[in-house]
């Protein structure tokens, strides 16, 4: 079984401030690993992905996180937010097991509020 | 290149009628999954559908159905609708599978009275 833990459900911050949103999960298996932002009354939207090779990936909007496969997290980073950063972030792993196909499992969110 | 798209966006309905929502993915695209999003339980999986045949299950009552066409297109469907069912509906689609980036449409939001 995969699961995934987002350790804040919320987190402010003012406009230009760096950011953190921290993610951790657990897998007996090999992951994929992916960071989707969701906006109001919308559907989510991939910020970046981890597939294989360099630890550090890199994203849209200027985000990026990092895969600690000892420390099994994702934690997704950004140096500058803007306004239009304030959204849902979402954490989600990708797994397969045995015989069975992969799953997508999410956390349960991150809800970014960027102040002016 | 059209996205997802999810038909109706916003739906009411009464306790105990059925309800099906409809779902066209990406051009291309085998792979279609969904998911229901609320405030406390977050986005949990319902199924994926892979070539008209379903690859995986969520631990959903069997109220919970889904199907693929041919043109990939899917239907899910909720029969006997409770309170509980009040959600949003997401549907995503890839090339192959949930180990691709999935690309998520903006959603059903039923309202059950």
């Amino acid at each position: 079984a995969q699961s995934v833990t987002q350790l804040d459900s919320q987190v402010p911050v003012f406009e230009e401030a760096p950011v953190e949103l921290r993610c951790n999960y657990s897998s007996s298996v090999s992951v994929y690993l992916f960071w989707y932002v969701q906006y109001p009354n919308q559907g989510l939207q991939l910020l970046l992905k981890y597939l294989s090779g360099s630890t550090l990936v890199k994203g849209i909007n200027g985000f990026e996180a990092e895969f600690n496969k000892s420390q099994t997290s994702f934690h997704l980073r950004k140096p500058s937010v803007h306004i239009s950063d304030t959204a849902e972030y979402f954490c989600a792993v990708s797994g397969h097991s045995g015989g069975s196909n992969y799953k997508l499992t999410f956390g349960k969110g991150t809800l970014l509020t960027v102040n002016p | 290149k059209a996205g997802v798209t999810q038909t109706p966006r916003y739906l009411i309905k009464t306790r105990g009628q059925q309800v099906t929502l409809s779902c066209s993915p990406i051009s291309g695209h085998r792979s279609v999954s969904w998911y229901q999003q609320t405030p406390g339980q977050g986005l949990q999986f319902l199924f994926e559908y892979f070539s008209e045949t379903q690859r995986n299950k969520g631990n959903f009552p069997g109220r919970f159905s889904g199907r693929q066409f041919s043109n990939s297109r899917s239907e899910m469907n909720v029969s006997t609708l409770e309170l509980g069912d009040s959600a949003l509906y997401l549907c995503a689609s890839s090339q192959t599978g949930p180990n691709q980036p999935q690309h998520f449409g903006d959603g059903t939001r039923l309202s059950i009275l």
